[in-house]
């Protein structure tokens, strides 16, 4: 089975500065894709960013970034210039093809505090 | 406007009871989703849909029935809520099967059973 692993219960970060959160995954499969979500308060569940697996270039999407070890099996996520605003819940989900549907595993997440 | 959206937002229900929690969504997404949230777990799969009338188990199938008898709504039911499905609910859709597909998400349904 498939597992997506956040070691990070919590994590802050002080305005302005830049937070690497951490996602570790175990997978047999080659082709997969990868997502950080956002979920702030408000409970909604917020695409940030995605990475193909067969890509070997970082997946960016303004100030955030993703470092992808494909061998590693590690998916962490970068926040550059951090913001009032980034303070939420952030899941790593992984995803592959099952033939019928394309199903996504998310770790237990990881809570970001944003301090002034 | 356009979008997924559940209700109700919030319920509260009795151990016992019948509760049906409602999705929808405006996109006309081939694929919807149920996960629930519970703290230490993230979000488990209960029950996925390929297209109207078809359904699948995911993860965590036991005491939930789903149906799709139109592409847009995709409902949950309890049959005879339990404790241990006190959780939040998200409903999600995407386009099409492929794995490289997004998945968006409804703002989740809070369940309390007493």
């Amino acid at each position: 089975a498939q597992t997506v692993t956040q070691s990070q219960p919590e994590m802050s970060v002080q305005e302005a500065e830049t937070v690497t959160l951490s996602c570790t995954y175990d997978t047999s499969e080659s082709d997969y894709y990868l997502f950080w979500y956002k979920q702030p308060p408000s409970r909604q569940m917020i695409l940030v960013i995605r990475q193909e697996a067969y890509k070997q270039q970082n997946a960016t999407e303004n100030r955030f970034s993703v470092n992808f070890q494909k061998a590693a099996k590690s998916f962490s996520l970068k926040i550059s210039d951090s913001q009032l605003g980034d303070a939420a819940m952030y899941f790593c989900a992984y995803r592959i093809d099952t033939g019928t549907a394309s199903k996504l595993t998310f770790g237990t997440g990881t809570r970001l505090q944003v301090t002034l | 406007d356009a979008g997924i959206t559940q209700s109700p937002r919030y319920k509260i229900t009795e151990t016992g009871r019948q509760v049906t929690l409602m999705c929808h969504q405006t996109w006309s997404h081939s694929y919807m989703f149920w996960y629930r949230q519970d703290l230490g777990h993230g979000l488990r799969l209960i029950y996925y849909s390929a297209a109207a009338d078809i359904t699948d188990k995911g993860e965590v199938p036991d005491g939930y029935v789903v149906s799709r008898s139109k592409t847009e709504n995709f409902p949950l039911t309890l049959e005879s809520a339990t404790r241990s499905q006190t959780s939040v609910y998200f409903c999600a859709s995407s386009d099409r099967f492929t794995y490289q597909e997004t998945q968006y998400f409804g703002p989740g349904t809070r369940l309390l059973v007493l």
